[in-house]
């Protein structure tokens, strides 16, 4: 059973528009919410996350917004550039039980940002 | 600091041969990840380890074994690879303890199972 639901499974987006990814999740044990960001042929790398104690976490175009009673989050890149082209990834942990903080990760969305 | 580095990036193995891959790294961190990633499934958890000499299975442990001899360095085995383990393989490691459960990945070994 997937642990993260995450879509699109693929998004174009016009450069300096908004790209908008999406996950949902069922285990209200989850306490830790991150996004990866992999550029071809690379591992990925943490770009931000946020505790379900704040509903939003910006930092710089980027931003999470979370919903603790829809259990959703989502991923916003504004003013999206080329060089935002690649995979995102949302995940999800429990920090304060038995799975000592896996990451359950959802199936990624592939960005290609259009000059 | 190397962070987190994979030996081999590239390998292309027969079906039935075995091989082992290496993940080190520098950061003293305490957990560390087996990963396997492959088109439009993201990343699937293979085995983990919380510490030097334990290991624990994942999400896809079938067909592959671990071992955590030394605190900076987990090894992947296959021992009769299938075409079926054909995929891009990360390692990650992690801090024992933090509020935030940042993982640190390697960049990859891509193998091809014939």
């Amino acid at each position: 059973q997937q642990q993260v639901k995450q879509s699109p499974q693929s998004l174009i987006v016009q450069k300096g528009g908004i790209s908008i990814i999406n996950c949902a999740y069922e285990n209200t044990a989850f306490d830790y919410f991150p996004w990866y960001q992999q550029f071809p042929g690379k591992g990925p790398a943490l770009l931000i996350a946020i505790r379900p104690d704040v509903s939003e976490k910006k930092e710089g175009r980027f931003t999470i917004s979370f919903n603790k009673s829809a259990k959703q989050f989502s991923l916003h890149i504004m003013d999206s550039q080329p060089g935002d082209s690649a995979t995102y990834f949302c995940a999800a942990s429990d920090n304060r039980g038995s799975t000592l903080g896996r990451l359950y990760f959802g199936r990624g969305t592939q960005l290609t940002v259009w000059p | 600091n190397a962070g987190v580095t994979q030996t081999p990036k590239f390998r292309v193995l027969k079906t039935g041969q075995s091989m082992t891959l290496l993940c080190a790294q520098d950061m003293n961190h305490e957990y560390m990840y087996w990963y396997r990633q492959d088109p439009g499934m993201g990343l699937r958890l293979i085995h983990y380890s919380v510490g030097e000499g334990t290991t624990a299975k994942g999400e896809v442990p079938d067909g592959y074994n671990v071992s955590r001899l030394k605190k900076q360095n987990f090894l992947l085995g296959l021992e009769s690879a299938a075409p079926s383990q054909t995929s891009v393989y990360f390692c990650a490691s992690r801090v024992l303890a933090g509020v935030y459960n940042e993982q640190f990945f390697g960049p990859g070994t891509r193998l091809t199972v014939l």
